[in-house]
Protein backbone atom coordinates (compact mmCIF):
# COMPACT_ATOMS: atom_id res chain seq x y z
CA UNK A 1 0.00 0.00 0.00
CA UNK A 2 1.38 3.41 -0.91
CA UNK A 3 2.72 5.73 2.08
CA UNK A 4 0.80 8.45 1.16
CA UNK A 5 -2.51 8.80 -0.10
CA UNK A 6 -5.10 11.27 -1.68
CA UNK A 7 -8.52 11.49 -2.56
CA UNK A 8 -10.43 12.57 -5.38
CA UNK A 9 -7.49 11.40 -7.70
CA UNK A 10 -9.36 13.25 -10.43
CA UNK A 11 -12.47 15.72 -9.87
CA UNK A 12 -14.07 18.48 -12.41
CA UNK A 13 -15.85 21.25 -10.15
CA UNK A 14 -17.99 23.81 -11.19
CA UNK A 15 -16.88 27.78 -10.64
CA UNK A 16 -18.15 29.23 -6.73
CA UNK A 17 -18.46 25.08 -5.51
CA UNK A 18 -16.28 24.49 -2.25
CA UNK A 19 -14.37 21.27 -2.64
CA UNK A 20 -12.35 19.74 -0.31
CA UNK A 21 -8.98 17.42 -1.20
CA UNK A 22 -7.58 14.84 1.46
CA UNK A 23 -4.48 13.12 2.44
CA UNK A 24 -3.33 10.40 4.47
CA UNK A 25 0.17 8.88 5.31
CA UNK A 26 1.06 6.37 7.07
CA UNK A 27 4.92 7.32 7.27
CA UNK A 28 4.50 8.64 10.89
CA UNK A 29 6.02 11.51 9.27
CA UNK A 30 5.20 14.88 11.71
CA UNK A 31 5.16 17.58 8.61
CA UNK A 32 2.87 17.71 5.51
CA UNK A 33 2.50 19.90 2.82
CA UNK A 34 0.22 20.64 -0.01
CA UNK A 35 1.62 21.68 -3.34
CA UNK A 36 -0.10 22.71 -5.89
CA UNK A 37 1.50 22.50 -9.82
CA UNK A 38 1.59 23.92 -13.33
CA UNK A 39 2.50 23.80 -16.21
CA UNK A 40 5.76 25.96 -16.71
CA UNK A 41 5.48 26.75 -12.94
CA UNK A 42 7.25 23.95 -11.38
CA UNK A 43 5.75 22.88 -7.32
CA UNK A 44 4.19 25.99 -5.29
CA UNK A 45 3.61 25.37 -1.50
CA UNK A 46 0.06 26.31 -0.66
CA UNK A 47 -0.05 25.45 2.84
CA UNK A 48 2.27 23.59 5.34
CA UNK A 49 2.17 21.62 8.56
CA UNK A 50 4.82 20.69 11.40
CA UNK A 51 2.40 18.93 13.65
CA UNK A 52 -1.36 19.08 14.75
CA UNK A 53 -1.27 22.69 15.81
CA UNK A 54 0.94 24.11 13.92
CA UNK A 55 -0.35 25.05 10.09
CA UNK A 56 1.73 27.62 8.17
CA UNK A 57 0.43 29.73 4.84
CA UNK A 58 2.98 28.96 1.95
CA UNK A 59 3.74 30.89 -1.03
CA UNK A 60 -0.01 30.47 -2.46
CA UNK A 61 -2.38 30.32 0.00
CA UNK A 62 -5.07 33.11 -0.69
CA UNK A 63 -8.03 31.19 -1.86
CA UNK A 64 -6.99 28.19 0.20
CA UNK A 65 -7.70 26.22 3.51
CA UNK A 66 -6.14 23.37 4.85
CA UNK A 67 -7.46 21.28 8.22
CA UNK A 68 -4.61 19.42 10.36
CA UNK A 69 -7.29 16.39 11.42
CA UNK A 70 -4.65 14.49 13.19
CA UNK A 71 -1.20 13.53 12.64
CA UNK A 72 -1.69 11.48 9.43
CA UNK A 73 -4.54 13.42 7.70
CA UNK A 74 -4.06 16.96 6.46
CA UNK A 75 -7.07 17.92 4.43
CA UNK A 76 -6.93 21.30 1.39
CA UNK A 77 -10.42 22.77 0.65
CA UNK A 78 -10.95 25.38 -2.01
CA UNK A 79 -14.28 27.47 -0.21
CA UNK A 80 -15.10 29.05 -3.84
CA UNK A 81 -13.20 27.18 -6.50
CA UNK A 82 -12.86 29.38 -9.47
CA UNK A 83 -11.03 28.19 -12.85
CA UNK A 84 -7.55 29.34 -12.20
CA UNK A 85 -7.32 26.97 -9.38
CA UNK A 86 -7.63 24.25 -11.94
CA UNK A 87 -3.83 21.87 -11.37
CA UNK A 88 -2.09 19.21 -10.15
CA UNK A 89 -2.38 19.42 -6.47
CA UNK A 90 -0.33 16.81 -4.15
CA UNK A 91 0.32 16.67 -0.68
CA UNK A 92 3.79 15.58 0.74
CA UNK A 93 5.22 14.49 3.95
CA UNK A 94 8.79 14.96 5.62
CA UNK A 95 10.52 13.69 9.18
CA UNK A 96 11.39 15.78 11.67
CA UNK A 97 15.54 15.13 11.11
CA UNK A 98 15.31 15.07 7.62
CA UNK A 99 14.16 17.56 4.34
CA UNK A 100 13.47 15.11 2.10
CA UNK A 101 9.65 15.02 1.38
CA UNK A 102 7.85 12.12 0.16
CA UNK A 103 4.48 12.75 -2.28
CA UNK A 104 1.17 11.45 -2.71
CA UNK A 105 0.02 10.47 -6.10
CA UNK A 106 -1.71 14.15 -6.98
CA UNK A 107 -5.17 15.13 -7.26
CA UNK A 108 -5.79 16.38 -10.85
CA UNK A 109 -8.88 19.43 -10.15
CA UNK A 110 -10.39 20.72 -13.01
CA UNK A 111 -12.56 23.80 -12.57
CA UNK A 112 -15.25 24.94 -14.96
CA UNK B 1 16.30 36.04 -10.12
CA UNK B 2 14.64 32.78 -9.55
CA UNK B 3 15.49 30.86 -6.27
CA UNK B 4 16.27 27.85 -8.28
CA UNK B 5 16.90 28.08 -11.99
CA UNK B 6 17.29 24.85 -14.02
CA UNK B 7 17.59 24.78 -17.99
CA UNK B 8 14.45 23.18 -19.18
CA UNK B 9 15.33 21.03 -21.83
CA UNK B 10 14.38 19.21 -23.37
CA UNK B 11 17.20 17.45 -23.73
CA UNK B 12 17.36 15.05 -26.60
CA UNK B 13 19.96 11.90 -26.41
CA UNK B 14 20.42 8.42 -27.81
CA UNK B 15 20.67 5.26 -25.13
CA UNK B 16 23.71 5.12 -23.96
CA UNK B 17 24.89 8.96 -23.70
CA UNK B 18 25.68 10.47 -20.69
CA UNK B 19 23.92 13.52 -19.74
CA UNK B 20 24.52 16.34 -17.37
CA UNK B 21 21.85 18.50 -15.57
CA UNK B 22 23.04 21.87 -13.79
CA UNK B 23 20.81 23.73 -11.12
CA UNK B 24 21.70 27.30 -9.59
CA UNK B 25 20.61 28.18 -6.37
CA UNK B 26 19.84 32.24 -5.04
CA UNK B 27 20.40 31.40 -1.30
CA UNK B 28 23.59 30.52 0.22
CA UNK B 29 22.37 29.76 3.55
CA UNK B 30 20.70 26.77 1.95
CA UNK B 31 22.41 22.99 3.35
CA UNK B 32 19.67 20.61 2.00
CA UNK B 33 19.79 19.38 -1.84
CA UNK B 34 17.93 17.13 -3.78
CA UNK B 35 16.87 15.64 -7.24
CA UNK B 36 13.63 13.96 -8.13
CA UNK B 37 12.38 12.57 -10.77
CA UNK B 38 8.72 13.11 -11.79
CA UNK B 39 7.23 10.96 -14.74
CA UNK B 40 4.27 12.62 -16.42
CA UNK B 41 1.14 13.44 -14.91
CA UNK B 42 2.98 11.39 -12.02
CA UNK B 43 4.30 12.82 -8.22
CA UNK B 44 7.71 13.32 -7.81
CA UNK B 45 9.81 11.34 -6.70
CA UNK B 46 13.07 11.84 -4.57
CA UNK B 47 16.43 10.41 -6.97
CA UNK B 48 19.27 11.10 -4.29
CA UNK B 49 20.14 13.31 -1.60
CA UNK B 50 22.97 16.08 -2.74
CA UNK B 51 26.25 16.07 -0.19
CA UNK B 52 29.18 18.07 0.02
CA UNK B 53 31.42 15.80 -1.35
CA UNK B 54 29.21 14.72 -3.77
CA UNK B 55 27.50 11.25 -4.26
CA UNK B 56 26.87 8.37 -6.64
CA UNK B 57 24.05 5.82 -7.09
CA UNK B 58 24.86 3.76 -9.71
CA UNK B 59 24.57 5.41 -12.90
CA UNK B 60 23.35 8.71 -11.32
CA UNK B 61 26.24 11.19 -9.92
CA UNK B 62 25.52 14.48 -8.14
CA UNK B 63 27.67 17.06 -7.20
CA UNK B 64 27.53 20.27 -5.10
CA UNK B 65 29.61 23.30 -5.88
CA UNK B 66 28.87 26.12 -2.58
CA UNK B 67 30.75 28.84 -3.97
CA UNK B 68 29.36 28.77 -7.22
CA UNK B 69 25.84 27.73 -5.90
CA UNK B 70 24.92 25.39 -8.57
CA UNK B 71 24.63 21.81 -8.23
CA UNK B 72 24.67 19.02 -10.74
CA UNK B 73 23.43 15.35 -11.85
CA UNK B 74 25.30 13.05 -14.34
CA UNK B 75 23.57 10.33 -15.77
CA UNK B 76 26.11 7.79 -17.03
CA UNK B 77 24.81 4.84 -19.70
CA UNK B 78 21.22 6.83 -20.33
CA UNK B 79 18.13 4.16 -20.34
CA UNK B 80 14.79 4.54 -21.91
CA UNK B 81 13.42 4.29 -18.48
CA UNK B 82 15.16 7.32 -17.70
CA UNK B 83 13.15 9.73 -19.51
CA UNK B 84 11.30 11.96 -17.67
CA UNK B 85 11.39 15.34 -15.85
CA UNK B 86 14.77 15.84 -13.18
CA UNK B 87 13.48 18.65 -10.83
CA UNK B 88 16.51 19.99 -8.86
CA UNK B 89 15.21 21.14 -5.13
CA UNK B 90 16.67 23.25 -2.43
CA UNK B 91 15.90 23.97 1.16
CA UNK B 92 14.85 27.81 1.64
CA UNK B 93 17.07 28.74 4.49
CA UNK B 94 20.03 27.01 6.57
CA UNK B 95 17.52 25.43 9.46
CA UNK B 96 15.65 22.73 9.17
CA UNK B 97 12.56 24.03 8.55
CA UNK B 98 11.56 21.33 6.00
CA UNK B 99 10.34 23.97 3.35
CA UNK B 100 11.84 23.32 -0.03
CA UNK B 101 11.68 25.31 -3.64
CA UNK B 102 11.26 23.19 -6.49
CA UNK B 103 13.17 23.98 -9.99
CA UNK B 104 11.04 24.18 -12.95
CA UNK B 105 12.52 20.36 -13.79
CA UNK B 106 14.46 19.73 -16.79
CA UNK B 107 13.46 17.21 -19.49
CA UNK B 108 15.43 14.73 -20.54
CA UNK B 109 14.11 11.96 -23.51
CA UNK B 110 16.05 8.83 -24.26
CA UNK B 111 15.64 7.94 -27.81
CA UNK B 112 16.40 4.03 -29.19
Amino acid sequence: DADVTQTPRNRITKTGKRIMLECSQTKGHDRMYWYRQDPGLGLRLIYYSFDVKDINKGEISDGYSVSRQAQAKFSLSLESAIPNQTALYFCATSGLDRNEQYFGPGTRLTVT
Amino acid sequence: RKEVEQDPGPFNVPEGATVAFNCTYSNSASQSFFWYRQDCRKEPKLLMSVYSSGNEDGRFTAQLNRASQYISLLIRDSKLSDSATYLCVVNMDGSNTGKLIFGQGTTLQVKP
